[in-house]
């Protein structure tokens, strides 16, 4: 089945570690997001790759890193440089920017 | 700037009536709008959408109104049910290169027996 696999479920975050969450498309997709999802919010755009080896910034970026070697591949880095991490944190992909995109079932990180 | 909102932040129903689950939106230049409905420690997942020509669209069981005139977009459910739970969030996008899609907060419905 094509879809969207977000790996791990939940992760701990230390104080002055950097993680990094995965997230995998089978979909051919080209597009990639990374969301952020705070209780009572919208979702937030993180960063987002419209193709391999391109990415942008999105509204809230700071704290966080990118990377898109390969097409079916987004990994996100969440730096000590966040200081609110704990979140829930949703990869989406596309066919194109302003197509419907498939959303990836979720991390949910929190800080120990 | 652009923004989506949601009228009610949560909704009970009783099961087999039906919902209505409305958005407010600001951007009078968006013409391309998505529902959203996510369920507890899930992904959001795509239910309708609904291009600014249009102000119907119907899928299975689901209505989505679109009211360009006061920027307002419904999202109906026939006879809720049990599975229907969830929290459901629209999204707007102006369909011009590069636009990324704004996101509503949602509205939870509750489903009651």
């Amino acid at each position: 089945d094509g879809g969207i696999t977000q790996s791990p479920k939940y992760l701990f975050r230390k104080e002055g570690q950097n993680v990094t969450l995965s997230c995998e498309q089978n979909l051919n997709h080209d597009a990639m997001y990374w969301y952020r999802q705070d209780p009572g919010q919208g979702l937030r755009l993180i960063y987002y790759s419209q193709i391999v080896n391109d990415f942008q910034k999105g509204d809230i970026a700071e704290g966080y890193s990118v990377s898109r070697e390969k097409k079916e591949s987004f990994p996100l880095t969440v730096t000590s440089a966040q200081k609110n991490p704990t979140a829930f944190y949703l990869c989406a992909s596309s066919y194109w920017d302003n197509q419907p995109q498939h959303f990836g079932d979720g991390t949910r990180l929190s800080i120990l | 700037g652009e923004s989506v909102g949601l009228h009610l932040p949560t909704l009970s129903v009783q099961e087999g009536d039906n919902s209505i689950i409305n958005c407010a939106y600001s951007n009078s230049a968006s013409d391309y709008f998505i529902w959203y409905k996510q369920e507890s420690g899930k992904g959001p997942q795509f239910i309708i959408d609904i291009r600014s020509n249009m102000d119907k669209r119907q899928g299975q069981r689901v209505t989505v109104l679109l009211n360009k005139t006061v920027k307002h977009l419904s999202l109906q459910i026939a006879a809720t049910q049990p599975g229907d739970s969830a929290v459901y969030f629209c999204a707007e996008n102006t369909g011009n290169y590069g636009q990324n899609f704004v996101f509503g907060p949602g509205t939870r419905l509750s489903v009651l027996p």
